[in-house]
């Protein structure tokens, strides 16, 4: 079974700190991805990873960068974190560009 | 530009009944279409897809049916059972690029 995993479950920031959310995959695969998820906006895409320290650009990048230092793992990090950046954020790998296998989500207060 | 709509943000469904979630896309260049279910506090899983080769497919009580010419995909679940009730994701792709996903419907199965 595939298995990807979140570092945190449950996560509170205060408004101005750096926030790093960690992913991990087991399963060798080439991509992975970064989401959030809000009430009314459905899955939108943050950064996504087709490689080792290959990085590009989702939908609403902005506030946010990534880091891919090894294949397994994939971290999100939020430079200064603010209140509109509370959210559930999901992150999942493929494959390839075949269907996506997500982890279990992190949300993410910022106070 | 939301490039995969899913125009109805909820569906009350009774036990036993037909479930029909619609989803529409704009671009032609999708290949490949994806549905996932997705409970509160977890992350999404996937559900079953379909290539645009293809005008249906079928695993177990859930069908996809894939319309090309009207660009629209729906899935069918018989029958629906309240452990379906959750929030249900439409997503399409281009080979090669990451998946688009809709912004979500709700069902609820009620006894």
């Amino acid at each position: 079974d595939v298995k990807v995993t979140q570092s945190s479950r449950y996560l509170v920031k205060r408004t101005g700190e750096k926030v790093f959310l960690e992913c991990v995959q087991d399963m060798d695969h080439e991509n992975m991805f970064w989401y959030r998820q809000d009430p009314g906006l459905g899955l939108r895409l943050i950064y996504f990873s087709y490689d080792v320290k290959m990085k590009e650009k989702g939908d609403i990048p902005e506030g946010y960068s990534v880091s891919r230092e090894k294949k397994e793992r994939f971290s999100l990090i939020l430079e200064s974190a603010s209140t509109n950046q509370t959210s559930m954020y999901l992150c999942a790998s493929s494959p390839r560009w075949n269907e996506q296998f997500f982890g279990p989500g992190t949300r993410l207060t910022v106070l | 530009d939301q490039q995969v709509k899913q125009n109805s943000p909820s569906l009350s469904v009774q036990e036993g009944r037909i479930s029909i979630l619609n989803c529409d896309y704009t671009n032609s260049m999708f290949d490949y279409f994806l549905w996932y279910k997705k409970y509160p506090a977890e992350g999404p899983t996937f559900l079953i897809s379909i290539s645009s080769i293809k005008d249906k497919n079928e695993d177990g009580r859930f069908t996809v049916f894939l319309n090309k010419s009207a660009k629209h995909l729906s899935l069918h679940i018989v029958p629906s059972q309240p452990g379906d009730s959750a929030v249900y994701f439409c997503a399409a792709r281009k080979s090669g690029y990451a998946l688009n996903f809709g912004k979500g419907t709700s069902l609820l199965v009620t006894p």
